[in-house]
């Protein structure tokens, strides 16, 4: 089963902010929340990722709770192009042999004109 | 021109049959990831390599196979015994320090 849980659908009006929230309660000392996107038909596509800081990078930002148990994924301006389903997942970022990388259905985001 | 190749990206065939998916790279990542998608559902791993020669069940094996005898290549095979093998295939490669996945575009396998 994935580690995280997220809301279904989210609606966002263009231009505004969207702010993806996923819980991971029980994320280990190690795991790092990733998250992705994918639009409709194609591969997912890597956003961001952290441990425990905020991070940000041109597409996105992450805020992590200061207990890890939860995160948001902020959009700071929405377009109609970021209308698709974004992935929260959890692991660690050196793997063993049996690290598997679990998805769980994503949150399914539309952006609204 | 780098990166990570699956083929074919639209593939059909007759109940009873086998086929291989293939899933090529050659950014030189040590692990690569198999999922399954189904209409309007998120992504389920079917296989997962960390290394050459070794390879580990996800959470749907029944029906696939896989190998892994050398770094860059990573194939599925979808066996008769999948019941319902019509969906989309994802082939990812897992960043050995990042732990961030590249994804392919996929393979659309259509069951006639």
């Amino acid at each position: 089963d994935a580690k995280t849980t997220q809301p279904t659908s989210m609606d966002c009006a263009e231009g505004r902010a969207a702010n993806l929230p996923c819980n991971h309660s029980t994320i280990s000392g190690n795991e790092y929340v990733y998250w992705y996107r994918q639009i409709h038909s194609q591969g997912p596509q890597y956003i961001i990722h952290g441990l425990k800081n905020n991070e940000t990078n041109e597409m996105a930002s992450l805020i992590i709770t200061e207990d890890r148990k939860s995160s948001t994924l902020i959009l700071p301006h929405a377009t109609l192009r970021d209308t698709a389903v974004y992935y929260c997942i959890v692991s660690r970022a050196v793997k063993t042999s049996y690290d598997k990388v679990i998805f769980g259905p994503g949150t399914s985001l539309s952006v609204i004109p | 021109d780098g990166g990570i190749t699956q083929s074919p990206k639209y593939l059909f065939r007759k109940e009873g049959q086998n086929v291989t998916l293939s899933c090529e790279q050659n950014l030189n990542h040590d692990a690569m990831y198999w999922y399954r998608q189904d209409p309007g559902q998120g992504l389920r791993l079917i296989y997962y390599s960390q290394i050459v020669n070794d390879f580990q069940k996800g959470d749907i094996a029944e029906g696939y196979s896989v190998s892994r005898e050398k770094k860059e290549s990573f194939p599925l095979t979808v066996t008769s015994a999948q019941k319902n093998p019509t969906a989309f295939y994802l082939c990812a490669l897992g960043h050995l320090n990042t732990g961030e996945l590249f994804f392919g575009e996929g393979s659309r396998l259509t069951v006639l």
